[in-house]
């Protein structure tokens, strides 16, 4: 089973600022990756597919990269409805497993 | 409009069954993998089966393997999660979702339904 370690675990940021959240896979693959947010009492939402695909409808704030082992998702200038939780999704093979989620709270 | 709907949550008895359904709506339903994922209460997601659109691979997380089944019903549009000895650590938000590996992840989302194991 491929094992995905995300970080940070939580962190407090401002309007305006720029955050990387990182995935590190146990082990490599392509692009088979994906980053979702979610709201409290809400359904998760897609992000990101394939690594660095925007979903469509998702601004442009949100990117992604990475392959082989290390995945980044950044938000270029963070906006008040992006606070939220974060987690990364791996696809590459069964079972499928999300890291264990980055919180994004208010400075 | 895709739309997923779950069904079937509540609380059951330790060593309990439940079943929980998924109505699709919105889309081909026979082309697509279906998913269910779970949140524990406070928790990160977990995903927990997949049956494929023709309904002949499926998948399940080690956690459910032996004593959860999935299936479809693509004549209704509906997936279903049968759910047998169940224990307090399957208390959680059970989440249908469209897709899994071959859909490069989940692109919809039902708005989930609880599961509350507890004596």
């Amino acid at each position: 089973d491929i094992q995905m370690t995300q970080s940070p675990s939580s962190l407090s940021a401002s309007v305006g600022d720029r955050i990387t959240i990182t995935c590190r896979a146990s082990q490599g693959f392509r692009n088979d990756l994906g980053w979702y947010q979610q709201k409290p009492g809400k359904a998760p939402k897609r992000l990101i597919y394939a690594a660095s695909s925007l979903q469509s409808g998702v601004p442009s704030r949100f990117s992604g990269s990475g392959s082989g082992t290390e995945f980044t998702l950044t938000i270029s200038s963070l906006q008040p409805e992006d606070f939220a939780t974060y987690y990364c999704l791996q696809y590459n093979s069964y079972p499928l497993t999300f890291g264990g989620g980055t919180k994004v709270e208010i400075k | 409009e895709v739309q997923l709907l779950e069904s079937g949550g509540g609380l059951v008895h330790p060593g309990g069954s439940l079943r929980l359904s998924c109505a699709a709506s919105g889309f081909t339903f026979s082309n697509y993998a279906m998913s269910w994922v779970r949140q524990a209460p406070g928790k990160g997601l977990e995903w927990v089966s997949v049956i494929s659109n023709d309904g002949a691979t499926i998948y399940y997380a080690e956690s459910v393997k032996g004593r959860f089944t999935i299936s479809r019903d693509s004549s209704n549009n509906m997936f279903s999660l049968q759910m047998n000895s169940l224990g307090a650590e399957d208390t959680a938000i059970y989440y249908c979702a469209r897709g899994g590996q071959s859909l490069s992840g989940f692109d919809y989302w039902g708005q989930g339904t609880l599961v509350t194991v507890s004596s």
